[in-house]
């Protein structure tokens, strides 16, 4: 079954805690995505890779970190300096070449305790 | 500055009429306009996919036209059903790739009986 997968669909953080979300492929897809969803908002995008071992900032980068280590996983993690971490984490690959669309995963609820 | 607006208000509308959807973008010149679905919960899933030297695309009861003039996007459900009911987003690039997606709002549809 070909796919993206993420876990955990729920995951609570502490205060000052670092979280990992992660997303695995199967698709044999060159480009990755992260993005964070809130409440009457589009998607918002985190961070990009395009190829293994290069990852990109998206227009909200700040408080995330990614690594891009093998092409069919790229793990985000939310750091302490995100204030405001609460919000659904969609993950997302592409093949990375021409016009194409985009497969999403099943998403991440965040929750701080 | 850049813009993509959907209508924030949930679309009702009666099982078996059309329902109509707007999307429209300022400040951009995208090569191509996507829509995606998304069900509360889950992440989006691909629809269709409009060129900018396109007007229009059809699948089965859905329908999208493309107008770079007006900068703007309808997307049509012929025969709507409850099982439409969801959330559309739309998206463009206008990079040529599918490298940096940018995602409007969505419109909430609600078909009823």
């Amino acid at each position: 079954d070909g796919g993206i997968t993420q876990s955990p669909k729920y995951l609570f953080r502490k205060e000052g805690q670092n979280v990992t979300l992660s997303c695995e492929q199967n698709l044999n897809h060159d480009a990755m995505y992260w993005y964070r969803q809130d409440p009457g908002q589009g998607l918002r995008l985190i961070y990009y890779s395009q190829i293994v071992n290069d990852f990109q900032k998206g227009d909200i980068a700040e408080g995330y970190s990614v690594s891009r280590e093998k092409k069919e996983s790229f793990p985000l993690t939310v750091t302490s300096a995100q204030k405001n971490p609460t919000a659904f984490y969609l993950c997302a690959s592409s093949r990375g070449q021409g016009v194409e669309t985009q497969y999403f995963g099943p998403g991440t609820r965040l929750l701080v305790l | 500055s850049q813009k993509i607006e959907q209508n924030s208000e949930a679309l009702n509308i009666q099982e078996g009429k059309t329902a109509t959807l707007t999307c429209n973008y300022t400040n951009y010149s995208p090569a191509y306009l996507q829509w995606y679905r998304q069900d509360p919960g889950r992440g989006p899933v691909f629809l269709l996919l409009i060129r900018e030297n396109e007007k229009e695309k059809r699948k089965e009861r859905l329908k999208v036209t493309f107008d770079t003039t007006l900068k703007q996007s309808l997307f049509h459900i012929t025969a709507s059903q409850p099982a439409d009911s969801a959330t559309y987003l739309c998206a463009l690039d206008d990079t040529g790739t599918a490298s940096k997606l940018t995602f409007g709002t969505g419109t909430r549809l609600q078909v009823t009986l």
